[in-house]
Parts: C-alpha cells; sequence; structure tokens
C-alpha cells in the first residue's frame, strides 16, 4: 500500500505567520497534489506537481506557494495566514495520470 | 472553467437499499475516479472508470464519456457504506478536481 504522510497533523497559527505544511511519499510517484477541504465541502486543488523542482498552479493558488525539491517531498506554504486559510489540508500522490491517487491523512489548519 | 458537480447532496436509505449517486463535469477528461471519504476523514480510492461499465463488489460505475457523467451505484447497501462519496475528474497534465461530494447515510 502506498504511503503518504503529511506533518504536523494539526497546527494552530496566526493571522500574518509562515505556515509550512510537508508531505512526503516513498512510492516514487511523479505526481503530487495540495487539496484544501472547509467543512461539508469538497476538496478544492491548490497546487500540484508532475515533477520535481516544478509546480504548477491549481483552482485556488492565490495566497499559497508550493515546492517540490525532489521527488518525494512537496511542501505548501502560507507566507502570510489568513483567517480564511482554516481549513483541513490533503496531499496526494499517484504513480501516473491514469494510476490511483493516494492521500495522506490530512493537516487541520487554525489560523487565529 | 473545469466543473464537476455531483447529486445529490446528500441521501439517507435504509440498510439494504440500493443507492445511485450521479458526477457530472464540463469538459472532455481524461480520466474519472471515485473515492470514499470516511467519516472521520480518510479519503481512498474506489474505483477507476474513465469510460463504459467498471464492477467491485457491491459498486457499479457507468461513464458515459460524451455525455460527460458518470454513476457510481452501490447494492445491497450496508451501515459501513455511510461517508461522502467523491468524483474526481482527470485532465492534461494531470490536474485533478474534485465534485462537492454526496453524503451518504445508511439506517440500520
Amino acid at each position: 500500500e502506498a504511503a503518504v504522510t503529511q506533518s504536523p497533523r494539526s497546527k494552530v497559527a496566526v493571522t500574518g505567520g509562515k505556515v509550512t505544511l510537508s508531505c512526503h511519499q516513498t512510492n516514487n510517484h511523479d505526481y503530487m497534489y495540495w487539496y484544501r477541504q472547509d467543512t461539508g465541502h469538497g476538496l478544492r486543488l491548490i497546487h500540484y506537481s508532475y515533477v520535481a523542482d516544478s509546480t504548477e498552479k491549481g483552482d485556488i493558488p492565490d495566497g499559497y506557494k508550493a515546492s517540490r525539491p525532489s521527488q518525494e517531498n512537496f511542501s505548501l506554504i502560507l507566507e502570510l495566514a489568513s483567517l480564511s486559510q482554516t481549513a483541513v489540508y490533503f496531499c496526494a500522490s499517484r504513480l501516473g495520470v491514469a494510476e490511483t491517487l493516494y492521500f495522506g491523512s490530512g493537516t487541520r489548519l487554525t489560523v487565529l | 472553467g473545469q466543473q464537476v458537480q455531483q447529486s445529490p447532496a446528500s441521501l439517507v436509505l435504509q440498510e439494504g437499499e440500493n443507492a445511485e449517486l450521479q458526477c457530472n463535469f464540463s469538459s472532455t477528461a481524461t480520466q474519472l475516479q471515485w473515492f470514499y471519504q470516511s467519516p472521520g476523514g480518510s479519503l481512498v480510492s474506489l474505483l477507476s472508470n474513465p469510460s463504459g461499465t467498471k464492477h467491485t463488489g457491491r459498486l457499479t460505475s457507468t461513464t458515459v464519456t460524451k455525455e460527460r457523467r458518470s454513476s457510481l451505484h452501490i447494492s445491497s447497501s450496508q451501515t459501513t457504506d455511510s461517508g461522502t462519496y467523491l468524483c474526481a475528474i482527470g485532465y492534461n497534465q494531470g490536474k485533478l478536481i474534485f465534485g462537492q461530494g454526496t453524503k451518504l447515510s445508511i439506517k440500520p
């Protein structure tokens, strides 16, 4: 079973502070994704990547940066956290575009 | 832009009844996957079905690509099927977007 590890599991941040969410996979997957989920809603795509050192914007990239320094690691960076960024963040990975997507356990971010 | 619409938003059934979930998408897609999200929040892939009909266990998915729609049929529902079912559509370069989900509640 493919493993995707997110850290931290939960975080409380202050408005205006910098937040970094980390994602690590050991599956040799090319594709990695960051989604956010707000209470009672589906998943919205923030950023994704299909190769190391390159990232693509998803549907809601504003206020977020992404970094893919290696095939295994994909980070989501909030330079200036805002209240509206309170949500659960999921990282996912897959080998190719037709392959199964595997999710991490999620990071619950609360911005105060 | 690319959109994914799921219906119904919620569904309540008695155990043993069948469930029918719908997914409609706005643009030609290269992939379609169904996912299950447990009440605790974990997400797992159920099946991938970009076209035609696919079965796995009590699940049957039918996708009509040219009509940009897919359905997920759950037969003989069980209380453990309760949760949220999400449809995801894949596009070029690996972009994968999700619908809002259908929340399914199975009563004993």
